[in-house]
């Protein structure tokens, strides 16, 4: 199994631009998270899908933040306009319905200019 | 909030010692989750022990848990350069949602 995939891995922009970050999940994985990882914060679940349809949005910072899961094998999280306190690194993880573990994408590093 | 605190913030110890980290939460949880993340890398799932186990094995890793305590422990045994990096326990506060503690940096010097 390939794991979790995230893209890009390294994704540098100017503050306002858009930024979208793609997760594949590992295939038949039903649950899929996003979260965001600072120093200062530590690991911060930001949004939570169960097949597809997003169950817990609570821990999205502000309307600039927006996630999509269009299918069961795709799911992007955008952030428009960026600004520079967004810089971190973004993980996707997924987990079959059955089990509590969750598997970790790579992360995507975003730094905002 | 965090609901998980590590403990030390950061380890530093010779190949083949044992480490021990420490975790202590606030709320009644149905599992505790220990990750592994290396630098630059996602987390990677290590042991999961229910809040009805009180001790755990795999491989050289013991996990406990003190449920009247709220706190848990993860020991690594004969310690390798590879073991270097960091350790978070991850709670449920929910039946999908993880709170993760701020973790410990491990460093095992060869």
């Amino acid at each position: 199994d390939a794991g979790v995939i995230q893209s890009p891995r390294h994704e540098v922009t100017e503050m306002g631009q858009e930024v979208t970050l793609r997760c594949k999940p590992i295939s038949g994985h039903n649950s899929l998270f996003w979260y965001r990882q600072t120093m200062m914060r530590g690991l911060e679940l930001l949004i939570y899908f169960n097949n597809n349809v997003p169950i817990d949005d609570s821990g999205m910072p502000e309307d600039r933040f927006s996630a999509k899961m269009p299918n069961a094998s795709f799911s992007t999280l955008k952030i428009q306009p960026s600004e520079p306190r967004d810089s971190a690194v973004y993980f996707c993880a997924s987990s079959s319905g059955d089990s509590d573990t969750q598997y970790f994408g790579p992360g995507t590093r975003l730094t905002v200019l | 909030s965090q609901q998980g605190e590590e403990d030390p913030q950061a380890l530093s110890i010779q190949e083949g010692e044992n480490a021990t980290m420490n975790c202590s939460y606030k709320t009644s949880i149905n599992n505790l989750q220990w990750y592994r993340q290396n630098s630059g890398r996602g987390l990677v799932h290590l042991i999961l022990i229910r809040s009805n186990e009180r001790e755990k094995h795999s491989g050289r890793l013991r996990v406990t848990l003190d449920t009247s305590k709220k706190s848990s422990s993860l020991l690594i045994t004969a310690s390798r350069a590879a073991d270097t990096a960091s350790y978070f326990c991850a709670t449920d506060s929910s039946s999908y949602k993880l709170i993760f503690g701020s973790g410990t940096r491990l460093l095992v010097r060869p």
